[in-house]
């Protein structure tokens, strides 16, 4: 079973800073890689989707890159309502989830 | 607008059973299919299970298979899970959420959350 790690686990980074999270798959796959954001309290929100697909509405500050068995996702510039907990997820007809990544705003 | 309404979560003892549902409106709910992630309290997400837009075909996570039954009823709109055998390891807030595209296990819509407790 292919597991997920995503690093790290938690940023603290101040508005504005370009902010990047990375996850590695323990074995290489293509692209099916998407992202969430959860905010505290909330349901997760899928913000990336096929490694660098950006999901309607969701601001083009974020972004997703990667191929094999490591991909990220960037906060270009880093705003207060980005604070939340990130997860990336791995599927295709089945669901790997990282452990996630919280990130805090100085 | 897509809107996915969850009902149901309650304290339970081990070893009972709990329905939980999941109202959808502002799409064809007929032709996706639906799936129920959880989330222990504060730990990760972990993906449950999925059925497909018909409900011909259903999937399930090894950790609640046998135990656990999801279905839908493409007239009301409405998606379910029936959680039987209960155990303090299902505590967790449970989420319905839409797959957009069919044998992709990514989720675009969630519902709110409803928590299941599982107490003596």
């Amino acid at each position: 079973d292919i597991q997920m790690t995503q690093s790290p686990s938690t940023l603290s980074a101040s508005v504005g800073d370009r902010v990047t999270i990375t996850c590695r798959a323990s074995q290489s796959f293509s692209s099916w890689l998407a992202w969430y954001q959860q905010k505290p309290g909330k349901a997760p929100k899928l913000l990336i989707y096929k490694a660098s697909s950006l999901e309607s509405g969701v601001p083009s500050r974020f972004s997703g890159s990667g191929s094999g068995t490591e991909y990220t996702l960037t906060i270009s510039s880093l705003q207060p309502d980005d604070l939340a907990t990130y997860y990336c997820q791995h599927y295709n007809s089945y669901s790997v989830f990282g452990q996630g990544t919280k990130l805090e705003i100085k | 607008q897509v809107q996915l309404v969850q009902s149901g979560g309650d304290v339970v003892q081990p070893g009972r059973s709990l329905r939980l549902s999941c109202a959808a409106s502002g799409f064809t709910f007929s032709s996706y299919a639906m799936h129920w992630v959880r989330q222990a309290p504060g730990k990760g997400l972990e993906w449950v299970a999925v059925i497909s837009y018909d409900g011909s075909n259903k999937l399930y996570a090894d950790s609640v298979r046998g135990r656990f039954t999801i279905s839908r009823d493409n007239s009301k709109n409405t998606v379910y899970l029936q959680m039987n055998s209960l155990r303090g390891e299902d505590t967790a807030v449970y989420y319905c959420a839409r797959g957009p595209v069919r044998g992709f296990y990514y989720f675009d819509y969630w519902g709110q959350g409803t928590l299941v407790t599982v107490s003596s």
